[in-house]
């Protein structure tokens, strides 16, 4: 069965510090997908990025970067220059390409505070 | 574009009355619809989905159920509220071949 480990359970930086929250997943399928949502304190779930199995070259958008490592079930997330905006709950989720319906199995979250 | 919407924002039911928690989805069609529960300070936990009207799947047993009287609406449904009920209760779609759900503002529901 699929699973998503985030083993951090808060973070807590100093506006400007750079930050990795990390991610591991467990699989049997070789197609899959890997995915990182946002939940800012207003509470909705924002979509950050979607991964497939077979590219795992990095991905950069602004300040954002993912590190996905299948060698390592790894799909890591950094902040660089972090800032106060950035604090929320961010979430992996997996999803494996058999599966009716589209499920996500999310990870516990991980809630990244930036103080100024 | 697409849109989500749920409603109501917040709730405040006593134990033993009715929920109604509605949401549509504007700008697709037979779109995957998902609600998911989240308690304070903890993960997302499925509750329903559904690929069709009148399709619906559930993945926990519990006083809850779901229904798809539309293709764009999904209304989770309880006739007695536990306290156990209480959350943050978000509604997602998804399209049928991508897997990235999009969500909805939620509803932060209190059973007293």
């Amino acid at each position: 069965a699929q699973k998503v480990t985030q083993a951090q359970t808060e973070i807590s930086v100093v506006e400007k510090e750079d930050v990795t929250l990390d991610c591991v997943y467990e699989t049997r399928d070789t197609t899959y997908y890997l995915f990182w949502y946002k939940q800012p304190p207003s509470g909705e779930l924002v979509f950050l990025i979607r991964r497939n199995s077979f590219d795992e070259q990095n991905e950069i958008s602004g300040r954002y970067s993912w590190n996905f490592q299948k060698s390592t079930s790894s799909f890591n997330f950094t902040i660089t220059a972090s800032q106060v905006v950035d604090s929320a709950v961010y979430f992996c989720a997996l999803s494996e390409e058999l599966n009716a319906g589209n499920m996500l199995t999310f990870g516990g979250g991980t809630r990244l505070m930036v103080k100024p | 574009s697409q849109t989500i919407h749920q409603w109501p924002a917040t709730l405040v039911q006593p134990v033993g009355s009715p929920l109604s928690l509605e949401c549509t989805v504007e700008g697709t069609s037979n779109p995957n619809l998902y609600w998911y529960r989240q308690a304070a300070g903890r993960g997302l936990q499925l509750l329903f989905y559904s690929v069709g009207i009148g399709q619906i799947s559930s993945e926990v047993p519990q006083n809850l159920s779901a229904s798809r009287p539309q293709d764009r609406q999904f209304i989770l449904s309880s006739k007695k509220l536990l306290l156990s009920d209480s959350g943050f209760y978000l509604c997602a779609w998804s399209a049928r071949r991508r897997d990235e759900q999009y969500f909805g503002p939620g509803t932060r529901l209190t059973v007293t």
